[in-house]
């Protein structure tokens, strides 16, 4: 079973800060997921990634697969931002659709 | 806008009464998918179908059951709510099982028992 390690668990930031999200893996995989998920809410998928980088406004996704490790970050952090990222990996094998997620981390950026 | 709606947000129901959670999708999509997420934990899959293949994960209770009657709707039933099912329950949809496809899930609705 793949273990996902994001850290860290809780970032606190003030708006217009550059964050940055760790997700580390110990299997190797084809493709890596990040969600976002605001308290009480449901979850949107930020970016799927399976090499390189990837961005999305103001939102940047690395991946680097030899190292099993990828960063989520954010510039010009704002408090909409505020919410928890989650970083998801496939299983291997037959099972592809199964994720295994990340503890997640909570972001809380202050006006 | 294609998307993925859940109904209703918030469900109230008792102890031991039957209950069903709604998803439809406009993504004209093959595969759909229910979790379990409580609080402070992650989303646990219970179930997926694959157009009307229906695949049950190994430690998803009987307690909950699931239809899928067409391509754009798929149903959660629990059929006797004990107060440990109080949960957010989360449908998702992707075109295909692979590893890169993106999961599309919906904003979920928030069971409660009493």
């Amino acid at each position: 079973k793949n273990e996902v390690e994001q850290s860290p668990q809780n970032l606190t930031a003030q708006e217009g800060e550059f964050i940055t999200i760790n997700c580390s893996y110990s299997v190797g995989i084809s493709a890596l997921h990040w969600l976002q998920q605001h308290p009480g809410g449901g979850i949107v998928s930020l970016f799927m990634l399976s090499s390189g980088k990837k961005k999305h406004g103001r939102l940047i996704a690395t991946i680097n697969i030899q190292e099993k490790h990828s960063s989520l970050h954010i510039t010009a952090s704002h408090p909409r931002d505020s919410a928890v990222y989650i970083c998801a990996v496939p299983s291997s094998g037959g099972s592809n659709y199964k994720l295994t997620f990340g503890k997640g981390t909570l972001l809380t950026v202050n006006p | 806008d294609a998307m993925v709606i859940q109904n209703p947000r918030y469900q109230v129901t008792q102890f031991g009464k039957p209950v069903t959670l709604s998803c439809s999708q406009t993504l004209n999509h093959n595969v759909m998918y229910w979790y379990q997420q409580k609080s402070s934990q992650a989303p646990k899959l219970l179930f997926h179908y694959y157009d009307k293949d229906f695949n049950n994960e190994a430690d998803t209770p009987d307690n909950f059951q699931s239809r899928r009657p067409n391509t754009s709707f798929c149903f959660l039933d629990i059929r006797s709510p004990g107060l440990g099912d109080a949960a957010m329950y989360l449908c998702a949809t992707s075109r295909d099982t692979g590893p890169a496809d993106t999961q599309y899930f919906g904003p979920g609705t928030r069971l409660t028992v009493l």
